[in-house]
């Protein structure tokens, strides 16, 4: 079973800090991918990536920042966080051919405070 | 990308079968039709993809109609378990991988 993990499932900041969220995943999977989650609103895509030191901007990038040293390593920062970041973060994996089959990790709910 | 319209909540009871109808108007000839499941506190999971007429897995079927504007995630005889937000995704098959998700239906299955 592929395996997508993040760092934590709680995490409560405060205004300005420096946040890392990260996310592992064991199946070898080339893309990697970062949402937001609110209510009203949906999943949203915020960066993505399709292979080491690689990243694109997905829909709402403002704000954030993305590293990828290492294949199955994924990471979301922000720099310096705002209460409007309070959200649930989701990680997913996925690989050709069937990209559009991701597998999803169960989610940061993250709190700025 | 087509977008994509889902009735925002149903309703359902144990043992019933349930159809999720997800319009898509202006679905192109390239655009694939994807399912998604959202349990609580948990990331979505891929149910299904079809590009038209009939999809079955262990899950659940998908019925797409000749004209492709609509289509119909069935779940037979749900189960308490099936309590969740489904998704419908419209697009080029694989797209890089980048799916936008809509509101999604939440449904709700009742003892």
């Amino acid at each position: 079973d592929v395996k997508v993990t993040q760092s934590s499932r709680y995490l409560v900041k405060r205004t300005g800090e420096k946040v890392f969220l990260e996310c592992v995943q064991d199946m070898d999977h080339e893309n990697m991918f970062w949402y937001r989650q609110d209510p009203g609103l949906g999943l949203r895509l915020i960066y993505f990536s399709y292979d080491v030191k690689m990243k694109e901007k997905g829909d709402i990038p403002e704000g954030y920042s993305v590293s990828r040293e290492k294949k199955e390593r994924f990471s979301l920062i922000l720099e310096s966080a705002s209460t409007n970041q309070t959200s649930m973060y989701l990680c997913a994996s996925g690989s050709a051919p069937r990209e559009y089959e991701q597998y999803f990790g169960p989610g940061t709910r993250l709190t700025v405070t | 990308l087509a977008k994509t319209t889902q009735p925002i909540s149903m309703d359902s009871y144990e043992g019933q079968e349930v159809n999720i109808t997800c319009s898509h108007n202006n679905i192109a000839t390239n655009d694939y039709i994807t399912w998604y499941q959202q349990f609580p506190s948990q990331g979505p999971r891929f149910i299904i993809q079809g590009y038209k007429t009939k999809v079955t897995n262990e899950v659940a079927s998908l019925f797409i109609p000749a004209d492709r504007k609509s289509s119909t995630l069935s779940l037979p005889r749900v189960s308490l378990s099936d309590t969740a937000v489904y998704y419908c995704l419209v697009g080029v098959k694989n797209q890089g991988g980048k799916l936008i998700f809509g509101q999604g239906t939440e449904l709700s299955v009742k003892p």
